[in-house]
């Protein structure tokens, strides 16, 4: 099994620009998530969905746009990138979605570069 | 808040030596988590330890709980070059939805 597959691993973008990372699990994973990582500032997770056609937002949402129309997939769109956005995004998942959360898996990141 | 708060927020050992490592948190919970990440990768799961639980082992990694006391212990033992990265601790509380919030992380280095 590829676990979760991230794409790409390296973007850089110029302020303004739209962009869409990529997530994909095959493990049948109703819980999704992503979260950016910063020197500094731990994690902080941005969106998550509990399943298909289901998400809410996590600590710092603006400026993402999510949508979960399969189980498999959870891209994360950037509406207009901006330097502030300039980070290492890490999409999860799980298999469980209600009172004891389960172990997350992690994909190996995507590093933003917004210039 | 949930999120958990690790310490120290760096620990430096020599090989073979142990290392523990701290996680203190606010809320009460339904589990706590350790995650651990290398340089440039993902997380990846280490233990969870149910909030009934206060003891868990796996391997060389021995996680203690007090829920008294809200806070969590991770120790390594005999530690080896290839321990050399940063642990998280996640403590979970389901709020009417499953969020795992994370701390800033421990950097352990095992020096040879």
């Amino acid at each position: 099994n590829a676990g979760v597959t991230q794409t790409p691993k390296f973007q850089v973008l110029k302020t303004g620009q739209s962009m869409t990372l990529q997530c994909a699990q095959d493990m049948n994973h109703e819980y999704m998530s992503w979260y950016r990582q910063d020197p500094g500032m731990g994690l902080r997770l941005i969106h998550y969905s509990v399943g298909a056609g289901i998400t809410d937002q996590g600590e710092v949402p603006n400026g993402y746009n999510v949508s979960r129309s399969t189980t498999e997939d959870f891209p994360l769109r950037l509406l207009s990138a901006a330097p502030s956005q300039t980070s290492v995004y890490f999409c999860a998942s799980s298999y469980s979605r209600v009172r004891v959360a389960g172990e997350l898996f992690f994909g190996e990141g995507s590093r933003l570069t917004v210039l | 808040s949930q999120q958990g708060e690790e310490d120290p927020q760096a620990l430096s050992i020599q090989e073979g030596e142990n290392a523990t490592m701290n996680c203190s948190y606010k809320t009460s919970i339904n589990n706590l988590q350790w995650y651990r990440q290398n340089s440039g990768r993902g997380l990846v799961h280490l233990i969870l330890i149910r909030s009934n639980e206060r003891e868990k082992h796996s391997g060389r990694l021995r996680v203690t709980l007090d829920t008294s006391k809200k806070s969590s212990s991770l120790l390594i033992t005999a530690s080896r070059a290839a321990d050399t990265a940063s642990y998280f601790c996640a403590p979970y509380l389901f709020q009417g939805a499953q969020k795992l919030v994370f701390g800033q992380g421990t950097r352990l280095t095992i020096n040879p």
